[in-house]
């Protein structure tokens, strides 16, 4: 079992819609989670973090945390054709204090 | 507020030579991690530095070595190159060591031939 799994997609949403992108995670004692943005040829960019049980919304996108079923999924509202990109989830684990990424998903917008 | 700098941007090396790369953290910040992206892959985690010590080490061999200096800029030394070595080379920094963000360069490619 992978520690981070994300499903590769492509997902494909078009103009407007809301894209919803899904984390698992198997060390049950993590407390930080991250959502990385990253358009090809250049490096992640964070754009969200969450440590909490729930919600967390920061402008079109919302970070939704369930440490009980091990998951985490980022939202994306009003999805614009410039969203398009690989979403990585990465998780620090709760004895080594590293940050293990899952492969990623690409999302396509389509105008 | 400057961020990550890496240098230099692409190398291209042959096989069995040595490689260094560098980074110097955002303003403020004090932890060097490195990662190690194969394309289509995620980042995977080679070390991470504070206080000028390797804290914390991913699943590569020795032939992957670092340094963070008293100003929290590090080095990536890599020894004997593999063709399998070839990969954007990712440093990020953070504050406080581990369990917080972490914000990356913008990479360095390295081509092995």
């Amino acid at each position: 079992q992978k520690e981070v799994e994300q499903n590769s997609g492509p997902l494909s949403v078009p103009e407007g819609a809301i894209a919803s992108l899904n984390c698992t995670y198997s060390d049950r004692g993590s407390q930080s989670f991250f959502w990385y943005r990253q358009y090809s040829g250049k490096s992640p960019e964070l754009i969200m973090s969450i440590y909490s049980n729930g919600d967390k919304e920061d402008g079109r996108f919302t970070a939704q945390l369930n440490k009980a079923s091990q998951y985490v999924s980022l939202l994306i509202r009003d999805s614009q054709p410039s969203d398009s990109a690989t979403y990585l989830c990465a998780v620090i684990g709760s004895n080594t204090g590293k940050l293990i990424f899952g492969q990623g998903t690409t999302l396509q917008v389509k105008p | 507020d400057a961020g990550v700098t890496q240098s230099p941007t692409h190398l291209i090396k042959t096989r069995g030579q040595q490689v260094t790369l560098r980074c110097s953290p955002k303003s403020g910040h004090d932890t060097v991690s490195w990662y190690q992206q194969a394309l289509g892959q995620g980042p995977q985690f080679i070390f991470q530095y504070y206080e000028e010590e390797e804290r914390q080490r991913g699943n590569f061999p020795d032939r992957f070595s670092g340094h963070q200096f008293p100003n929290y800029s590090s080095e990536l030394n890599v020894n004997a190159l593999l063709l399998g070595d070839s990969a954007l080379y990712l440093c990020a920094s953070s504050y406080g060591g581990h369990g917080r963000e972490q914000y990356f360069g913008p990479g360095t490619r390295l081509t092995v031939t």
